[in-house]
């Protein structure tokens, strides 16, 4: 079974400062998808960034960019010039040949003024 | 383009009775998943549906908890006799076809309260 391992339960990061929220997965399939998910206090789950794992290429979006390392199983989100705004859970997520998707604990950051 | 609709938002029910959330996937989706997300915890897998077809269901309970998706009309995830436990925010999500990587888009929750 897949699993995925967020290990930090609490990140701060200072306002326009550049933050690293890490993620290890374990699987035995080599074609397979990562997400990482936002949900702020609203509750809603906003996707952030998605990886494909044949692609060596680490995503960017705008803020967002990823640290895709598939020997390691790594799969860290960076987020520089940190706002208000990102303050939220982050979720790293996998999904291989089922289609679900298997969710980390979470990573709960805040942003400081 | 309206995304995942869920309803209701919020739902409070006494212990015993039973409670009934719906979803109504994106336009043109046919896949849809329900997960469970406990106080203070990560979302977790409980089952996946296309029309009129139950696909993986390994995260549903084994009592109490069913789902359906019509071939009219929305998702429905039913909970039976409800219990405190069952009290967390319910997440229906859903994707245009079957595939691993296919992007899945989530609704705001449904959140249940057991009294």
């Amino acid at each position: 079974a897949q699993t995925v391992t967020q290990s930090q339960p609490e990140m701060s990061v200072q306002e326009a400062e550049t933050v690293t929220l890490s993620c290890t997965y374990d699987t035995s399939e080599s074609d397979y998808y990562l997400f990482w998910y936002k949900q702020p206090p609203s509750r809603q789950m906003i996707l952030v960034i998605r990886q494909e794992a044949y692609k060596q290429q680490n995503a960017t979006e705008n803020r967002f960019s990823v640290n895709f390392q598939k020997a390691a199983k790594s799969f860290s989100l960076k987020i520089s010039d940190s706002q208000l705004g990102d303050a939220a859970m982050y979720f790293c997520a996998y999904t291989g040949t089922a289609s679900k998707l298997t969710f980390g604990t979470g990573t709960r950051l805040q942003v400081m003024l | 383009n309206a995304g995942v609709m869920q309803n209701p938002r919020h739902l409070v029910r006494r212990r015993g009775q039973e409670a009934r959330l719906r979803c109504s996937p994106m336009k043109g989706h046919s896949h849809v998943y329900w997960y469970r997300q406990l106080p203070e915890e990560g979302l977790k897998f409980m089952v996946y549906l296309q029309k009129e077809n139950i696909i993986d269901e390994s995260g549903m309970p084994k009592e109490r908890f069913s789902a359906e998706f019509p071939k009219e009309g929305p998702s429905i995830l039913r909970i039976q006799q409800v219990v405190r436990g069952d009290s967390a925010a319910y997440f229906c999500a859903s994707s245009p076809v079957v595939g691993s990587g296919n992007t899945i888009y989530f609704g705001e929750g449904s959140w249940l309260t057991v009294v």
